[in-house]
Order: C-alpha cells, then sequence, then structure tokens
C-alpha cells in the first residue's frame, strides 16, 4: 500500500461546479498535512495546509479525518483557473525525519 | 524575498556524460529535497538534508546519483554517466526547520538525455 493515495482523475466539471477529492495515508502517526497545487510543466506550490479543526480559505476547504485517515479539499464554485493537479502531502513523522510524503496527484479540468 | 533558485533552468547533454544541477534554498531553511518528476507523472523523492544531520539518501535511484550540500546551504545534484531515462524535471524544495512547515519549490531543472 502506498504511504499516500490519491484518485489520479481527471475530475472534469463545468465551472461553478463543487467539488471535492480525497486522499488517505497509511502512517497513523502522521502529523502535519498540505494540500499544493502543480499547473502543467510547473512547480508545485502550496495551496493550504491541513488542520486538525478543518479550514477554509476562500473558496477552499480542507478536513482531516483522522479515525479514517485521510484529508480532502473542496473547491466550491470553480473556476477554469482551477485546472490543475491537486498533490495531497504528509508528514509522517518517521524515524526522527521531516520528510513531506507527495501523493501522486489528482487532476482536475473545469470547463466552460 | 528571494525564493528556491535552481540552475540551470534547462540542460541538453548527451547519454554518457556527467551533469550537474544546483540548488540555492531560501535563506534560513535548513531543510532541502530533491525530487524528480517524469512527463505526466507525480513526485519521485530522491534524497533529503536537514541541518547537520546525515541525508535521507533512501530515494536515490542508483549509485550514479549522488548529492551534497555544503554550509547547510548551496546543494548540487550530481547524475554520472546519464543515461535516457535520466530525463526529467529536477526539483529542488527547502524548508524552515520547524515540523508542521511546508516546502516551497524552485522552478526546477529540465533534463534532456540524447
Amino acid at each position: 500500500r502506498k504511504e499516500v493515495e490519491q484518485d489520479p482523475g481527471p475530475f472534469n466539471v463545468p465551472e461553478g461546479a463543487t467539488v471535492a477529492f480525497n486522499c488517505t495515508y497509511s502512517n497513523s502517526a502522521s502529523q502535519s498535512f498540505f494540500w499544493y497545487r502543480q499547473d502543467c510543466r510547473k512547480e508545485p506550490k502550496l495551496l493550504m495546509s491541513v488542520y486538525s479543526s478543518g479550514n477554509e480559505d476562500g473558496r477552499f476547504t480542507a478536513q482531516l479525518n483522522r479515525a479514517s485517515q485521510y484529508i480532502s479539499l473542496l473547491i466550491r464554485d470553480s473556476k477554469l483557473s482551477d485546472s490543475a493537479t491537486y498533490l495531497c502531502v504528509v508528514n509522517p513523522l518517521s524515524g526522527g525525519y521531516n520528510k513531506l510524503i507527495f501523493g501522486a496527484g489528482t487532476r482536475l479540468a473545469v470547463h466552460p | 524575498g528571494a525564493g528556491v533558485s535552481q540552475s540551470p533552468s534547462n540542460k541538453v547533454t548527451e547519454k554518457g556524460k556527467d551533469v550537474e544541477l544546483r540548488c540555492d534554498p531560501i535563506s534560513g531553511h535548513t531543510a532541502l529535497y530533491w525530487y524528480r518528476q517524469s512527463l505526466g507523472q507525480g513526485l519521485e523523492f530522491l534524497i533529503y538534508f536537514q541541518g547537520n544531520s546525515a541525508p535521507d539518501k533512501s530515494g536515490l535511484p542508483s549509485d550514479r546519483f549522488s548529492a551534497e550540500r555544503t554550509g547547510g546551504s548551496v546543494s548540487t545534484l550530481t547524475i554520472q554517466r546519464t543515461q535516457q531515462e535520466d530525463s526529467a524535471v529536477y526539483l529542488c524544495a527547502s524548508r524552515p526547520g520547524q515540523i508542521n512547515q511546508p516546502q516551497h519549490f524552485g522552478d526546477g531543472t529540465r533534463l534532456s538525455i540524447l
């Protein structure tokens, strides 16, 4: 089993739609979680951290479910510019190292 | 402030040659990571430096790959006797030493082996 798993998609949605991605992680001791966004042929950029109580940043909401070991990202009122690959990132804190583990990404395509 | 800087942006070289890729992390960031990403694929972890600790080299695909980080700042990733399968974008990221801090990526070096 991979340490971090994501549905690769693609998720094809119309503008204005609400879309949600889940990401599961295998290490129950994982302490920190992030969502990154990667545009085609660009480097990953931090979208938002994920806090235990859940957090919101504009149209984006991130949630953590420790019992089921998954995090989610909800995008409301999708824009064309939201089209990208969304990477789930987990810090398992194993072996004393802060090595972030990246999922393979979920591709989102927003169409007019 | 300055972000993570990588050079060169693009590198084209012949099979069998050695290449050196450079990463200049954000000032004060003690952790530095190297990844590579082939077209349409996810990030592949290569190596991780944290302060003065021994690096985590568990992701290096072969002994042709090596990396060093001098003075806790600039890092160099070296690929010896390059092969065509080494063609990829090589990404460097840095982060502060504190737990729960995210990584910040450079623009990457696009390596093409002919």
